[in-house]
């Protein structure tokens, strides 16, 4: 079966690093992404992994590795807007995205 | 309008009931989707469309449909609604089928009692 796997939740403080992991199986692979979900809202794009490695957009990076069917979303300099939840998808043989339950991330002053 | 636009935002629902949820993009994606979100659950497809006049069924489908008579609309009906099917709904669009990159509406609350 297809399978997306990350935390259920992270704590972090405010102006740290946080980092969010996903691992995959899929049936097929055709490429990462990265969504932020702000409470009571729709996702937005966060960022897109087609090949191995490091793909920085700001103070955002996301890595993969399909050896592994792993990847993971960075965040630096964290700021209190940035608590929210996280959600990894990947996209199978068929196009359609797969996703994982989210990773409710939580940021204390 | 200025992306996608959902209606309505919320709606309490009698089992049994017949209800359309309207969605309208403004972007001329050619793709568009219905997702469901359920607390502890991943997003799941109900249905999708790839261009005007196609549709397909994903993941969950059971109980749901839709239809796609032109490029901007995509509504999503439940012929007689259950209390399963108490849900966020989210229609999403994006430009090709084959990549991910997801414009998503607000969003739908529907309770079904």
């Amino acid at each position: 079966g297809q399978n997306i796997d990350q935390p259920t939740e992270m704590t972090a403080t405010e102006g740290a690093i946080v980092q969010i992991n996903c691992t995959y199986q899929t049936s097929g692979f055709n490429g990462l992404f990265w969504y932020q979900q702000h409470a009571g809202e729709a996702p937005t794009f966060l960022s897109y992994n087609v090949l191995d490695g490091l793909e920085e957009k700001g103070r955002f990076s996301s890595f993969l590795s399909r050896s592994k069917g792993y990847s993971y979303l960075l965040l630096k300099e964290l700021q209190m807007k940035d608590s929210a939840s996280y959600l990894c998808a990947v996209g199978d043989s068929n196009y359609q995205l797969i996703w994982g339950a989210g990773t409710k991330l939580i940021i204390k002053p | 309008i200025a992306g996608i636009t959902q209606a309505p935002t919320s709606q309490i629902l009698a089992a049994g009931r017949r209800m359309t949820l309207r969605c309208t993009q403004d972007m001329r994606h050619n793709a568009m989707y219905w997702y469901r979100q359920d607390l502890g659950l991943g997003l799941r497809l109900i249905h999708y469309s790839n261009t005007a006049g196609t549709t397909g069924k994903g993941e969950v489908p059971d109980g749901y449909s839709v239809s796609r008579a032109n490029t901007d609309d995509f509504p999503l009906t439940l012929a007689s609604a259950v209390p399963s099917q108490t849900s966020v709904y989210f229609c999403a669009s994006s430009g090709a089928a084959d990549t991910g990159e997801l414009f998503f509406g607000e969003g739908s609350r529907l309770t079904v009692l």
